[in-house]
């Protein structure tokens, strides 16, 4: 295990709705990276937070935001849910920010919208 | 956009064997590539990474190769157990980025 934990474990929402998931890095750790991981593929990088502050995004649109935490924990908010963002969500933690390569992943949340 | 792309979908093995799972990767600028190992309901786990100033690491069973004349890396199982059936990942990173570029995965099975 690597003791970085996600919340919730599934998730079921509607189209047009808003979702939050949670993750908490682990203890050390000072970077929260998020990753959207469709069925069948490799995880692509949704954006990064280094000590409290966006680090870096990947090709997503602004409904797509998040927070951290002044205890490194994370926020992944996502706005106007469309069914393509049916998905695993994983968040990844590691120390140092940018160069901070070695990243230890949670379990991920499984949103299905409908 | 560059991407990192695998060769093989699906190996399929018998315990014992040796395994190997290639990776093409097209963005010369990487520099820092990394093989992860996802099994079904967990996140990707980190198995072994390697710098573009090498072109070999091993590790307990496994060897990471890189071959950066044609932009190739391949992930060597001694000795494969059905503990190692899972999709492998490579990625691959840039320094100075925070992203890490994922190809679409290889699923190991593995038979006794």
């Amino acid at each position: 295990e690597t003791g970085v934990t996600q919340s919730p474990t599934h998730l079921i929402k509607t189209r047009g709705q808003q979702v939050t998931l949670r993750c908490s890095s682990q203890s050390g750790h000072n970077t929260v990276s998020w990753y959207q991981q469709a069925l069948g593929q490799g995880p692509q990088f949704i954006f990064q937070y280094y000590r409290e502050e966006e680090n870096g995004r990947g090709n997503f649109p602004p409904r797509f935001s998040g927070l951290q935490f002044p205890n490194y924990s994370s926020e992944l908010n996502v706005n106007a849910l469309e069914l393509d963002d049916s998905a695993l969500y994983l968040c990844a933690s590691s120390s140092g920010g940018q160069g901070s390569y070695e990243q230890y992943f949670g379990p991920g949340t499984r949103l299905t919208v409908t | 956009g560059e991407s990192v792309g695998l060769h093989l979908p699906t190996l399929s093995v018998q315990e014992g064997d040796n395994s190997i799972i290639n990776c093409a990767y097209s963005n010369s600028a990487s520099d820092y590539f990394i093989w992860y190992k996802q099994e079904s309901g967990k996140g990707p786990q980190f198995i072994i990474d390697i710098r573009s100033n090498m072109d070999k690491r091993q590790g307990q069973r496994v060897t990471v190769l890189l071959n950066k004349t044609v932009k190739h890396l391949s992930l060597q199982i001694a000795a494969t157990q059905p503990g190692d059936s899972a999709v492998y990942f490579c990625a691959e990173t840039n320094s100075g980025y925070s992203t890490l570029t994922f190809g679409k995965g290889t699923m190991l099975l593995v038979s006794p």
